[in-house]
């Protein structure tokens, strides 16, 4: 199975700042890559596929980028709504595997 | 609007049967893979089926295999999930999403597994 690795696991940050999250897959899985924001009692939400394809109604300031084993999401200048928890995912093949999440949490 | 709503979970005894369902509305229902995905408390989601548009190819994670069979009746919008031989480990709340980026997603269901 493809393992994903997030990092960080826990990152604080404040409203207007500029965060990255990494993503590594253990083996080569292209662009199949997708990202994800959940709040705590909540579905997840799609924000990115193909690794850097926004999904639509999805504010601009998330980008994702990468390719292979090397993913970055960022989010270039937080907003209150932003914290929450985050996961990539891959769906290069079967299973499909989800990284541990990165919790964003208020600096 | 793309919807997807969860129903069927609830609290059953070790070694119990329940089945779960997915309805979806507003989109084209037999032209989209569907995959069931669960979270148990405080941990990461786990993806644990797929069914194609057809129903023709299946997959399932190693964890479940055996004892939950993915379903899908393209004239009821529907997906199904029945779960048999539930353990402690299948407690979790329970979403069912579409396509295999996971575009759209329900708002789960819980299922408690406890005597």
């Amino acid at each position: 199975d493809i393992q994903m690795t997030q990092s960080p696991s826990l990152l604080s940050a404040s409203v207007g700042d500029r965060v990255t999250i990494t993503c590594r897959a253990s083996q080569d899985i292209s662009n199949y890559l997708a990202w994800f924001q959940q709040k705590p009692g909540k579905a997840p939400k799609s924000l990115i596929y193909a690794a850097s394809t926004l999904q639509s109604g999805v504010p601009s300031r998330f980008s994702g980028s990468g390719s292979g084993t090397d993913f970055t999401l960022a989010i270039s200048s937080l907003q209150p709504e932003d914290f929450a928890t985050y996961y990539c995912q891959h769906y290069n093949g079967y299973p499909f595997t989800f990284g541990q999440g990165t919790k964003l949490e208020i600096k | 609007e793309v919807q997807l709503v969860e129903s069927g979970g609830g609290l059953v005894q070790p070694g119990g049967s329940l089945r779960l369902s997915c309805a979806a509305s507003g989109f084209i229902f037999s032209s989209y893979s569907l995959s069931w995905v669960r979270q148990a408390p405080g941990k990461r989601l786990e993806w644990i089926s797929y069914i194609s548009h057809s129903g023709a190819t299946i997959h399932y994670a190693d964890s479940v295999k055996g004892r939950f069979t993915i379903s899908r009746d393209n004239a009821k919008n529907s997906l199904y999930l029945q779960m048999n031989s539930l353990g402690d480990e299948d407690t979790a709340v329970y979403f069912c999403a579409r396509d295999i980026q996971f575009q759209h997603w329900g708002q789960g269901t819980l299922v408690t597994v406890s005597s």
